[in-house]
C-alpha cells in the first residue's frame, strides 16, 4: 500500500509532441504529489506538485492532472523539447510530523530533436 | 531559495576505510533531513530519515552501524559510510525540508562514491 506505481518506464517522444507519464498509488493517507526531474549525475530537482483537493495544476508546459477517486495522477509535458530529456519520477508524501516521501520506478524520457 | 548543498560530488576511497558526505540546507532550516541511495537506472531508495537532536530512523535492511547519520543542526545532516566496501559503491543523495509551513522536498546534488 505505500507503493507508487509508475508508467511508463521509459518514453521516446518527437519534438513538438506531448509526453504524458502516470503514476498510480492505492494509500489514501497519501497528501502531496511532487514530481522531480533528474538528469544524469545530478539529484532529483523539483517540477511541479499538487494536492489531491485538486485536479489540475499548470506551471508553463508542465501539468499535473489528478484524479483523486482513481488514485491516479499524470505528467504532461507540452511540446516536449530535447532539453527535457531526462528521467522523471513522481512520488506521494504520506504523514505530518513524521512524514515520508515514496517514490515511484522512474521514467527515463529522450525527446528527438 | 531552497537549496541543498551535498558534498563532497564525488569520492573514491579503498576498502576498510570510511568516507563522511555531508548535506547542508542553505536558506532554510530542516528539523528533517532524509538520505537516499540509487542504483544505475533505478528510483531512489530511502535508507534513512534524520531527525535534528534525535537519533535517525533506518529502513528496513539498513545497517545502521554501518551508515551513520547526525544531524547536529537545523542546517547540517552527515552520512558516514563505515569500513565501506565495493558493494556500497553508490549514487548517495540527501534531501530536506523546510521546517516552515507545508513545504517541498528538495534534493542535494549527490554523492558518487566508488569504493576499490
Amino acid at each position: 500500500q505505500q507503493q507508487v506505481k509508475q508508467s511508463p518506464q521509459s518514453l521516446i517522444v518527437q519534438k513538438g509532441g506531448i509526453s504524458i507519464i502516470n503514476c498510480a498509488y492505492e494509500n489514501t493517507a497519501f497528501d502531496y504529489f511532487p514530481w522531480y526531474q533528474q538528469f544524469p549525475g545530478k539529484g532529483p530537482a523539483l517540477l511541479i506538485a499538487i494536492r489531491p483537493d485538486v485536479s489540475e495544476k499548470k506551471e508553463g508546459r508542465f501539468t499535473i492532472s489528478f484524479n483523486k477517486s482513481a488514485k491516479q495522477f499524470s505528467l504532461h509535458i507540452m511540446d516536449s523539447q530535447p532539453g527535457d530529456s531526462a528521467t522523471y519520477f513522481c512520488a506521494a508524501k504520506v504523514g505530518s510530523g513524521t512524514y515520508k516521501y515514496i517514490f515511484g520506478t522512474g521514467t527515463r524520457l529522450k525527446v528527438l530533436a | 531559495g531552497a537549496v541543498v548543498s551535498q558534498h563532497p560530488s564525488w569520492v573514491i576511497c579503498k576498502s576498510g576505510t570510511s568516507v563522511k558526505i555531508e548535506c547542508r540546507s542553505l536558506d532554510f532550516q530542516a528539523t528533517t533531513m532524509f538520505w537516499y541511495r540509487q542504483f544505475p537506472k533505478q528510483s531512489l531508495m530511502l535508507m534513512a530519515t534524520s531527525n535534528e537532536g534525535s537519533k535517525a530512523t533506518y529502513e528496513q535492511g539498513v545497517e545502521k552501524d554501518k551508515f551513520l547519520i547526525n544531524h547536529a543542526s537545523l542546517t547540517l545532516s552527515t552520512l558516514t559510510v563505515t569500513s565501506a566496501h565495493p558493494e556500497d559503491s553508490s549514487f548517495y543523495i540527501c534531501s530536506a525540508r523546510s521546517r516552515l509551513g507545508d513545504s517541498p522536498l528538495h534534493f542535494g546534488n549527490g554523492t558518487r562514491l566508488t569504493v576499490t
